[in-house]
C-alpha cells in the first residue's frame, strides 16, 4: 500500500534557526497538507496546498511558515526562525480529493525539538 | 469557529467488553467525519469514516454512528481486544480542505 514518507524523523534545532520538513505524498495525490502534534494534545491544522497554491491556513502559520513543492513529488514546511513552542510531531498528509470525497493519509512524522 | 468536543478523555474496558467514543461538532456544514487511531509514537491511521448523506457505516468490530440533527457522532468497538489499545481521534472535513480533530480518547483495554 502506498504511503507518505516524511524526512528526517527526528530534528533538533537550535532556537532561531531555520528547519525545512520534507515529505514524499503518494504519488497520485493532489491535495497536500500539514498537521503538528504538541506532545499529548490534538492534532492541529497548519496548511493545506492544491494546484501548486495554498488553499487555506490556520493562525498558526504565520508569516514564519512557508510551504513549497519543489518538483513533482516533494512538499516541504520550512520555518525560518525557530522558535521553543514550534516543538512538536509534525505530520505531512495527502489525499486524492478534497477531504469530502478522499480520505487523508498521513506520514510517521518528524518529531521537531527546539533547544 | 470549529470546534470538536470529544468524550471521554480516557476509557478503561475488559477486553471483550464494548467501547463507545462520542465526538461534537459545531460547523453544520461539516459533511465528512473520520475516526483516527494512533498508536505511542506513530502517525494517525484512518480507521473509519462516514458521510454526513449515511447515518450508520460498520466495518467488522467497528461501527460509526451519525446525527446530523443533533451534530454528534460516535465511534463503537465491540469485542475489544488489547491490540486496540490507542489513542483515538475523531475528525470533521470542513472548508473542503482540512480536518478539524477532537482532543482524543485514550483507550486502554485489560486482557
Amino acid at each position: 500500500e502506498p504511503e507518505v514518507t516524511q524526512t528526517p524523523s527526528h530534528q533538533v534545532t537550535q532556537m532561531g534557526q531555520e528547519v525545512i520538513l520534507h515529505c514524499v505524498p503518494i504519488s497520485n495525490h493532489l491535495y497536500f497538507y500539514w498537521y503538528r502534534q504538541i506532545l499529548g494534545q490534538k492534532v492541529e491544522f497548519l496548511v493545506s496546498f492544491y494546484n501548486n497554491e495554498i488553499s487555506e491556513k490556520s493562525e498558526i502559520f504565520d508569516d514564519q511558515f512557508s510551504v513549497e513543492r519543489p518538483d513533482g513529488s516533494n512538499f516541504t514546511l520550512k520555518i525560518r526562525s525557530t522558535k521553543l513552542e514550534d516543538s512538536a510531531m509534525y505530520f505531512c498528509a495527502s489525499s486524492d480529493r478534497a477531504p469530502v470525497d478522499q480520505p487523508q493519509h498521513f506520514g510517521d512524522g518528524t518529531r521537531l525539538s527546539i533547544l | 469557529g470549529e470546534n470538536v468536543e470529544q468524550h471521554p478523555s480516557t476509557l478503561s474496558v475488559q477486553e471483550g467488553d464494548s467501547a463507545v467514543i462520542k465526538c461534537t461538532y459545531s460547523d453544520s456544514a461539516s459533511n465528512y467525519f473520520p475516526w483516527y487511531k494512533q498508536e505511542l509514537g506513530k502517525r494517525p491511521q484512518l480507521i473509519i469514516d462516514i458521510r454526513s448523506n449515511v447515518g450508520e457505516k460498520k466495518d467488522q468490530r467497528i461501527a460509526v454512528t451519525l446525527n446530523k440533527t443533533a451534530k454528534h457522532f460516535s465511534l463503537h468497538i465491540t469485542e475489544t481486544q488489547p491490540e486496540d489499545s490507542a489513542v483515538y481521534f475523531c475528525a470533521e472535513g470542513t472548508g473542503f480542505q482540512k480536518l478539524v480533530f477532537g482532543t482524543g480518547t485514550r483507550l486502554l483495554v485489560s486482557p
